[in-house]
């Protein structure tokens, strides 16, 4: 039972444009969500999280949108640059004495000069 | 400021032995948890240490066994080692626990 999807397993866009990077979730319990980069031989890299409490939160060139109802969050890269090309996971956690993150499969971004 | 730092960064064993993975949280960190992604899939939850004690588990059977040192450093230990366990052994620490983890490179684990 995989309680985060990240349904695209990748996706390639032109340098200088927007890459938008999808996450589902089913469990209600989940109320804070991060986002982590990727790149081959190395850890996952926190990029950005967001509270349940908030719809939206920004950091420079990232965004990350939440939508409760819906069970769904979405991370925006605006613009983006090829140094952004890696694996993305999606996370999620349940918060109070839940310490652990639930991860989805990920998604290979590539951005093309 | 160092980071989280993993030890070994390959290890090749055969079915029916026994691995230990070592790690040492960032700077300041006082938790560590340990997880394993096999190839494809994302990170799956192992456990965590905390005051040296085991504070949370995932779904793993027994032969997955971790200590935490006064030091906060931490060691995973696997026993009767089977071909499904090949996969990358991540260790990532932080303070009390909170979500925001920081994440080592990793053990990257193959069983013959």
């Amino acid at each position: 039972d995989q309680q985060v999807k990240q349904n695209s397993p990748s996706l390639s866009v032109q340098e200088g444009r927007i890459s938008i990077l999808n996450c589902d979730y089913t469990n209600s319990m989940f109320d804070y969500f991060l986002w982590y980069k990727k790149y081959p031989a190395e850890g996952p890299t926190f990029l950005i999280s967001i509270s349940s409490i908030k719809d939206k939160n920004e950091d420079g060139r990232f965004t990350v949108f939440l939508n409760k109802s819906a069970k769904h969050l979405s991370l925006h890269i605006v613009p983006s640059q090829p140094g952004d090309s890696a694996v993305y996971f999606c996370a999620a956690s349940g918060g109070g004495s839940n310490y652990k993150l639930t991860f989805g499969k990920g998604t290979l971004l590539t951005v093309n000069p | 400021d160092a980071g989280v730092t993993q030890s070994p960064t390959h290890l090749i064993k055969t079915r029916g032995q026994q691995v230990t993975l070592r790690c040492s949280p960032k700077s300041g960190h006082d938790t560590v948890s340990w997880y394993q992604q096999a190839l494809g899939q994302g990170p799956q939850f192992i456990f965590q240490y905390y005051e040296e004690e085991e504070r949370q588990r995932g779904n793993f059977p027994d032969r997955f066994s971790g200590h935490q040192f006064p030091n906060y450093s931490s060691e995973l230990n696997v026993n009767a080692l089977l071909l499904g366990d090949s996969a990358h052994y991540l260790c990532a620490s932080s303070l009390g626990g909170k979500e925001k983890l920081f994440f080592g490179s990793g053990t990257q684990l193959s069983v013959l």
